[in-house]
């Protein structure tokens, strides 16, 4: 069973870098089985989903237009982890932060994390 | 605003069928396949219809899903209190360079 959890700052000062990382379990990252990308979403308080990027096991990545500029995901297959890196963040980039696998392409997002606020304010 | 059309509410009395819909475009549910997810209050979302109309191993066969042109719909019959959740469709936009679009979700009240 795989089993995904987020890790990092709950709290990020305005125009720093918000830093997560995705630790995978009960699968690895490196085999590309099932065609897995990983991806971050997230949701803003009381809103809907927000899908930021995806990294192939290869390290190929493809990130949502609106996020790009800011936005880098990183692997680490050794440590069986996934990391996003979003600069220059505001209050709007407040939100449950949640790592995903996604089965095949485009596939579907069969594993979730738990997910993890991160409020953005001095 | 979102890409994909859901209504923000729907209710249902159980034992009812619910139905709920996904309107998207012609680089999006006109191109690919359609995700539903069920979101209970407080955790994450669950994947509930893959592949607009597959279910996952362990979801209840009440839940459905359908596909028409640019177009989704879930349905959920017999209906039952546990099922009150926010619910979401997701699929794969091919404009620009490709990324994954949700809808605005639709919050399920079992009354």
């Amino acid at each position: 069973q795989v089993q995904l959890q987020e890790s990092g700052p709950g709290l990020v000062k305005p125009s720093q870098t918000l830093s997560l990382t995705c630790t995978v379990s009960g699968g690895s990252i490196g085999s590309g089985g099932y065609g897995s990308y990983w991806s971050w979403i997230r949701q803003h308080p009381g809103k809907g989903l927000e899908w930021i990027g995806y990294i192939y096991y290869s390290g190929s990545t493809s990130y949502n237009p609106s996020l790009n500029s800011r936005l880098t995901i990183s692997v680490d297959t050794s440590k069986n982890q996934f990391s996003l890196n979003l600069s220059s963040v505001t209050a709007a980039d407040t939100a449950v932060y949640y790592c995903a696998r996604q089965t095949g392409f485009p596939g579907y997002f069969d594993y979730w994390g738990q997910g993890t606020l991160v409020t953005v304010s001095s | 605003q979102s890409v994909l059309t859901q209504p923000p509410s729907a209710s249902g009395t159980p034992g009812q069928r619910v139905t709920i819909s996904c309107s998207g475009s012609s680089s999006n549910i006109g191109s690919n396949t359609v995700n539903w997810y069920q979101q209970l209050p407080g955790t994450a979302p669950k994947l509930l219809i893959y592949s607009n109309n597959q279910r996952p191993s362990g979801v209840p066969d009440r839940f459905s899903g359908s596909k028409s042109g640019t177009s989704a719909s879930l349905a959920i019959s017999g209906l039952q209190s546990e099922d009150e959740a926010d619910y979401y469709c997701a699929v794969w936009d091919d404009s620009l360079n490709g990324s994954w679009v949700f809808g605005g979700g639709t919050k399920l009240t079992v009354l």
